[in-house]
């Protein structure tokens, strides 16, 4: 079935190191991979996306990688600051050629920076 | 801000009870999704309409049910409430075209309704 992996569940940082989050998914048809930060008591905002013809993606301190032979996409964010501090989840998504592009979610990532 | 509207934010209620949460998309925005956020299952897929009509069915119990109305702004229906559905429900929306479209079209989430059910 379809399932999306995300590792670590926690991960702690000092202010100005970087960060990786690593996510598998298993749905071969998968082409669209966002990652969204969620603050505590508001919605999953979306911050970065990388489509399937496309290896890596950045902007400016984020950046996300693909490789589509292992199934593997990571998100990365350098330089870290004390409000980079969230939930990151990685998702899962087919193209719109299907009938639906639902999002499978990772089960997230808790990021804190410590100043 | 994401452009989408959710209300109510917070819903108390008792088992057995039924309530409707309110999902207004970006405007625009043809497609709305419903997810379930709870500790132990994450952030799950319930259903998708797009432009009125129901697209896909994800976890969503029988005792749940949702429409997209005209004007697009989408209802979820919760009936026979249990203690295990208390959750945050979140709406997102996009500006999916049809199934022929080759453009991906990122979903956009709402603030999210909190279900406590006691």
């Amino acid at each position: 079935g379809e399932n999306v992996e995300q590792h670590p569940s926690t991960l702690s940082v000092q202010e100005g190191d970087s960060a990786v989050i690593k996510c598998t998914y298993s749905d071969s048809a998968s082409n669209y991979f966002p990652w969204y930060k969620q603050e505590l008591g508001k919605g999953p905002q979306l911050i970065i996306d990388i489509r399937s013809n496309v290896g890596e993606k950045k902007d400016q301190r984020i950046a996300v990688t693909l490789n589509k032979t292992a199934k593997h996409f990571s998100l990365h964010i350098t330089e870290t600051q004390p409000e980079d501090s969230a939930v990151y989840f990685c998702a899962a998504s087919r193209t719109l050629s299907y009938n639906t592009d639902k999002l499978i979610f990772g089960t997230g990532t808790r990021l804190q920076v410590f100043p | 801000d994401s452009g989408v509207t959710q209300t109510p934010k917070h819903l108390i209620t008792a088992t057995g009870q039924r309530v409707t949460l309110r999902c207004s998309p970006r405007s625009g925005d043809l497609s709305v999704y419903w997810y379930q956020q709870s500790l132990d299952q994450g952030l799950q897929f319930l259903i998708q309409y797009y432009n009125g009509e129901e697209r896909a069915k994800g976890n969503i119990l029988e005792r749940f049910s949702a429409q997209q109305f005209p004007d697009l702004h989408s209802e979820l229906n919760l009936s026979s409430l249990e203690l295990g559905d208390s959750a945050l429900y979140f709406c997102a929306s996009s500006r999916r075209g049809s199934g022929g479209s080759t453009v991906y079209n990122e979903q956009f989430f709402g603030p999210g309704t909190r279900l406590t059910v006691l």
